[in-house]
């Protein structure tokens, strides 16, 4: 039974391009999470979908970021020219249902971005 | 004031001690809550789960007081491999999971 998969492990970005995080839950999982990890701090909550639904954007930029968990694929957190401050670990995080006590999120190995 | 505080650390134990550590939470409705391990540029682990009774998994135990709203683990006969950073997690509501920012253990022999 496969884990959650992130892909690309790794992507570096010039500064004003747009960067893709793709993430595919584990089997039977229909939440998805994703948060950011900037050096040497910890993990910030952006966003939790559903398929084809946003439950919770609370922790997202206003600007150029997006998410999206279609009903058929990976989930897709989207960064629109890309500033170096968005250098950061980018972790997606499933669960059979709302993450609760007996549900806790299984994280990816994430995506580090790098902005040049 | 923070949604998950902790002690930062570094905390540095000799093998064999034994460690705590600490987390406070803000939010009085907050339902669930967890610890993480999350090793160097690794992705975070779930350790425990933690509940209102306390609970024991070998040489960890967890424990939650929501009257002072305050977590802790409890590592007994410390390991070399139990260095990590120890992440608190609180489920606020719907799935949402804030994390504290860690506090580090480094064992040494």
């Amino acid at each position: 039974n496969a884990g959650v998969m992130q892909n690309p492990r790794h992507l570096v970005r010039r500064r004003g391009q747009e960067a893709r995080l793709r993430c595919s839950p584990m089997k039977g999982h229909s939440h998805v999470y994703w948060y950011r990890q900037l050096p040497e701090e910890g993990l910030k909550f952006m966003v939790y979908l559903q398929k084809e639904n946003i439950i919770d954007e609370s922790g997202m930029p206003k600007e150029r970021f997006s998410a999206e968990f279609p009903k058929e694929g990976p989930s897709i957190l989207r960064i629109q020219q890309v500033v170096r401050g968005d250098s950061a670990a980018y972790f997606c995080a499933s669960s059979p249902d709302q993450g609760g006590l007996d549900s806790p999120l299984h994280f990816g190995n994430g995506t580090r971005l790098t902005v040049t | 004031r923070k949604e998950v505080e902790q002690d930062p650390g570094p905390f540095n134990v000799p093998e064999g001690a034994t460690v705590a550590f600490n987390c406070t939470y803000s939010n009085s409705a907050s339902q669930s809550f967890f610890w993480y391990r999350q090793d160097c540029r690794k992705e975070p682990k779930l350790l425990m789960s933690v509940y209102s009774s306390g609970n024991e998994d070998g040489r960890f135990t967890a424990q939650l007081n929501r009257a002072s709203q305050y977590i802790s683990l409890l590592i007994r006969d410390s390991k070399l491999s139990d260095s990590a950073t120890y992440l608190c997690v609180v489920n606020m509501r719907r799935g949402k999971l804030i994390f504290g920012t860690g506090t580090r253990l480094q064992v040494f022999p």
